[in-house]
């Protein structure tokens, strides 16, 4: 069974960092490209950010640009979302996701991790 | 920036099908997915290519499309169907885009 298991939220002040951390279990975690999706209060799903299986690439949302990094370590079967110059504008759940497919396709979703920024 | 509109929500009695819609400019030319939400549990995937149903996923959801307008079907809805449903594209510009969510109450 595919688990994907989110970490490292918490509450930070505006301008800070915080780095969030994923934990698959239940499938080859370096054959798959991940994602990190958001859900800011009372609104709607965000895609964030995503990285290739093996070579790397990431990609960002507009929004986090410069500021967030998306990372993994195939070896530890870990992602990483590393969050720089937070406002308030970032507080949301952050889900893990894998992705499949040649469009990427979220095909399983972690339960999320709660990040609260604020001044 | 690429958008796709949902109505933000949708009732229906139990037993009845519901429809929810995802326009999107130019939707006609890529593939659709949707997503269903409960807060608390992870969210699943209930259709891709538009159309196409995982494995695990009742018969009761379907997917269609028609112009730029794409629509899950929920055919005797049950009060386990009770959700905020996503629409989902990949678009090369914004990459992934969900649609703003739509509250499905089975009343």
């Amino acid at each position: 069974e595919v688990q994907l298991l989110e970490s490292g939220g918490g509450l930070v002040q505006t301008g800070g960092s915080l780095r969030l951390s994923c934990a698959p279990s239940g499938f080859t975690f370096d054959f798959y490209a991940m994602s990190w999706v958001r859900q800011a209060p009372g609104k709607g799903l965000e895609w964030v950010s995503a990285i290739s299986g093996s070579s790397g690439d990431t990609y960002y949302a507009d929004s986090v640009k410069g500021r967030f990094t998306i990372s993994r370590d195939n070896s530890k079967n870990t992602l990483f979302l590393e969050m720089k110059s937070l406002g308030a504008g970032d507080t949301a759940i952050y889900f893990c996701a894998r992705l499949t497919g040649t469009t990427g396709l979220f095909d399983s979703w972690g339960q999320g991790t709660q990040v609260t920024v604020s001044s | 920036s690429y958008e796709l509109t949902q109505p933000s929500s949708v009732s229906v009695s139990p037993g009845q099908t519901a429809n929810i819609t995802c326009f999107g400019d130019k939707l006609r030319y890529t593939f659709i997915s949707w997503y269903q939400h409960k807060p608390g549990q992870s969210t699943v995937m209930i259709m891709y290519t538009d159309s196409k149903r995982p494995s695990g996923i009742p018969e009761r959801f379907s997917g269609s499309k028609s112009g730029d307008t794409a629509t899950l079907t929920i055919g005797g809805t049950q009060a386990v169907d009770e959700a905020d449903y996503y629409c989902q594209v990949w678009d090369r510009r914004t990459q992934w885009v969900f649609g703003g969510g739509t509250k499905l109450t089975v009343l």
